[in-house]
């Protein structure tokens, strides 16, 4: 099984701060998908990656696939309260058959952005 | 339609009730999974459904029984269930399993079994 490590577990800051979420593994995965959870609702997908050296933009929110695609970024730009929930990387492993077909989730990082 | 649809939202039971999950997404989706989600941790898959066919049982005790009456359709039929079985349980859909396609999620259904 494909370990995909969160870091940090949690992070509080202030409106308008930067931040950045990290997502590490020692497997190689085929894609790795960002999620948002928001307390009693299921998880919302943010963005998929899939080529090493990927770097995509959403909004405030810029996502970066490793070169070796092993390890992804999440890095918010002028943190909002909206932005407050837990994000969660999740991996498709590169293709062993048992684990074709599963998308692995990190532990998670709990953020907190206050006004 | 982009939605994910579970019903109940929340559900009580007795260890000794039957009761059932449902999951609903017109997407044309082709691959359906079932999660488990306990406080503060992540989702943990149970069961993928891919073409209307179990493809994946991540040895999930037998008081849990899925089942995919059509392609947008997924149930999940509890019998018997543990204290411990109390959690989030989401439902997910992907045009495809083992592809780079992002999963859509439900709401969850909160589980309690008292």
């Amino acid at each position: 099984t494909q370990l995909l490590e969160q870091s940090p577990q949690f992070l509080s800051i202030q409106e308008g701060e930067n931040l950045t979420v990290y997502c590490n593994s020692s497997s190689v995965f085929s894609s790795l998908q960002w999620y948002r959870q928001e307390p009693g609702e299921g998880p919302v997908l943010l963005v998929t990656v899939v080529t090493g050296g990927e770097v995509k933009k959403l909004k405030r929110l810029t996502f970066q696939f490793g070169d070796a695609r092993k390890d992804s970024s999440l890095h918010i730009t002028a943190a909002q309260p909206g932005d407050t929930g837990l994000y969660l990387c999740a991996g498709a492993s590169e293709g062993t058959t048992d684990s074709w077909g599963k998308l692995q989730f990190g532990a998670g990082t709990q953020v907190v952005v206050t006004p | 339609d982009t939605e994910v649809t579970q019903t109940p939202k929340h559900l009580v039971m007795g260890m000794t009730n039957k009761k059932s999950l449902k999951c609903e997404q017109h997407m044309g989706h082709r691959a359906m999974y079932w999660y488990k989600q306990k406080a503060k941790k992540p989702p943990e898959l149970m069961f993928v459904y891919s073409y209307e066919k179990l493809s994946i049982n991540e040895s999930v005790p037998s008081r849990f029984s899925p089942e995919c009456p059509n392609s947008s359709l997924l149930n999940l039929h509890l019998h018997a269930l543990q204290p411990e079985d109390s959690a989030l349980y989401l439902c997910a859909s992907s045009q495809e399993m083992g592809r780079a396609y992002g999963y859509t999620f439900g709401s969850g259904t909160r589980l309690t079994v008292v």
